[in-house]
């Protein structure tokens, strides 16, 4: 049973930097994909970026080039998203899915929302 | 940079059929394949339709995808609608440009 368990929610102020974990359950994890996709309030979904959960690869979206890093950890079979340079645009729920076998998010975790103020 | 376009509300009675579009920028839309995810409010996205017109399992088959070359646009219908059909409804493909994944701004289904 694939299950993946986001941290919780964050407060940040602005121009800090957060790191928000989803954790993934399963013998899966280095033979996948994983995304990040995020979701500002009653706005769009929005990729983020994805790393090659086997090799560490990682491919960003130019829209958040410089700020975002994905990085994991084999053996806690945990992915990881750092934005920084937080501002107030950036509160959202962000969520980390699988890229499936069939090339689409076929998992997704249950989201955490990242709320930026002062 | 790839865009897909969908109209910003849909509204249609149960029982009824629904089409929702998503209309791509520019090249060809069938260049890469289409998922359609489904978001009821305050909920993880499930998939509906993937690689175009597929369905995972679970997914009952009153839903059902398709592309039109001539338009550039993929469609998501959904035949005999429920009121719990009722979500917001989002498509997404590949940008070959850049190799991001793009999805579309969104559909919301009212079903009254």
């Amino acid at each position: 049973q694939v299950q993946l368990v986001q941290s919780g929610a964050e407060v940040k102020e602005p121009g800090a930097s957060v790191k928000v974990s989803c954790k993934a359950s399963g013998d899966f994890f280095t033979s996948y994909a994983m995304h990040w996709v995020r979701q500002a309030p009653g706005q769009r979904l929005e990729w983020m970026g994805w790393i090659n959960a086997g090799n560490g690869n990682t491919k960003y979206s130019q829209r958040f080039q410089g700020r975002v890093t994905i990085t994991r950890d084999t053996s806690a079979s945990t992915v990881y998203m750092e934005l920084s340079s937080l501002r107030s645009e950036d509160t959202a729920v962000y969520y980390c899915a699988r890229f499936g076998p069939h090339y689409y998010f076929d998992y997704w975790g249950q989201g955490t929302l990242v709320t930026v103020s002062s | 940079n790839f865009m897909l376009t969908q109209p910003h509300s849909v509204s249609e009675s149960p029982g009824r059929t629904v089409t929702i579009s998503c209309t791509g920028s520019s090249g060809s839309i069938a260049s890469n394949y289409v998922q359609w995810y489904q978001q009821r409010p305050g909920s993880v996205p499930i998939t509906v339709i993937y690689e175009d017109n597929q369905r995972p399992s679970g997914v009952p088959d009153r839903f059902s995808g398709s592309i039109d070359r001539s338009s550039n646009s993929a469609s998501l219908t959904i035949s005999g609608l429920k009121t719990e059909d009722e979500a917001a409804y989002y498509c997404q493909s590949y940008d070959s440009s850049n190799h991001e994944r793009v999805f579309g701004g969104g559909t919301k289904l009212t079903v009254l």
